[in-house]
């Protein structure tokens, strides 16, 4: 059964700092995985996706990084802002014919102070 | 494109009631998942469907709850009788394939 981890749960920062979310998963045979932000009493929104076939992509001041066999997902966050202030997850599909089931981590919740 | 729709984003009802909430996913995408998300236990998949067909159903709790997807633009879940502990936000989401998963902004159920 596919588990993930997100490390640390909770971050707090001073604005403009450079910062690196960590998510882990136990299951390597993944088809890709995704970020997504949460603000309170929102939906998710989505942030990046990564194919299993790549090992990282950008958008923005976002860049996330995937090693497939490590089993490991970064999310660096660069010159953080207090508008970046939410819960951010890192969820994985599972490489399979068909399906489409994505498993989440329990998020890591980001606090960017002024 | 307006996005994954829910309505009603907010419901407040007694226990014992029947509750129906509905999606909307985006057009074109060809799977349609529901989500219920608390505090105790993060987010949890409920059900998907791939062309309106259900695939898994293996999170639904309880047969209090059904879901249905008559076609491609609309989805339906329901609970009877509800219960306090379905208080929850219940999610929709769709998507395109096995690529992004886009949510809406999901539905507060409140059971007294």
């Amino acid at each position: 059964k596919q588990e993930v981890t997100q490390i640390p749960a909770a971050l707090s920062v001073p604005e403009g700092e450079n910062l690196v979310l960590n998510c882990s998963f136990t299951d390597s045979a993944i088809y890709n995985l995704q970020w997504f932000r949460q603000d309170p009493g929102k939906g998710l929104t989505s942030l990046l996706l990564i194919q299993s076939s790549q090992r990282e992509q950008t958008s923005g001041r976002l860049n996330a990084s995937l090693d497939k066999s490590s089993g490991r997902s970064t999310l660096y966050i660069a010159a953080s802002q207090p508008g970046d202030s939410a819960t951010y997850l890192c969820a994985v599909r599972r490489e399979e014919t068909s399906g489409s089931r994505l498993t989440f981590g329990e998020g890591t919740q980001l606090t960017v102070n002024p | 494109d307006a996005g994954v729709i829910q309505s009603p984003r907010h419901e407040v009802t007694e226990m014992g009631q029947e509750v129906t909430l509905r999606c909307k996913p985006i057009s074109g995408h060809d799977y349609l998942f529901w989500y219920r998300q608390t505090m105790m236990r993060g987010l949890e998949l409920l059900i998907y469907f791939n062309n309106n067909v259900p695939i898994d159903d293996s999170g639904m709790p309880e047969d209090r709850f059904s879901a249905k997807m008559p076609n491609a633009s609309f989805s339906t879940l329901k609970i009877q009788p509800s219960e306090p502990r379905d208080s929850a936000v219940y999610f929709c989401a769709s998507s395109f394939r096995r690529y992004e998963q886009f949510f809406g902004p999901g539905t507060r159920l409140t059971v007294l």
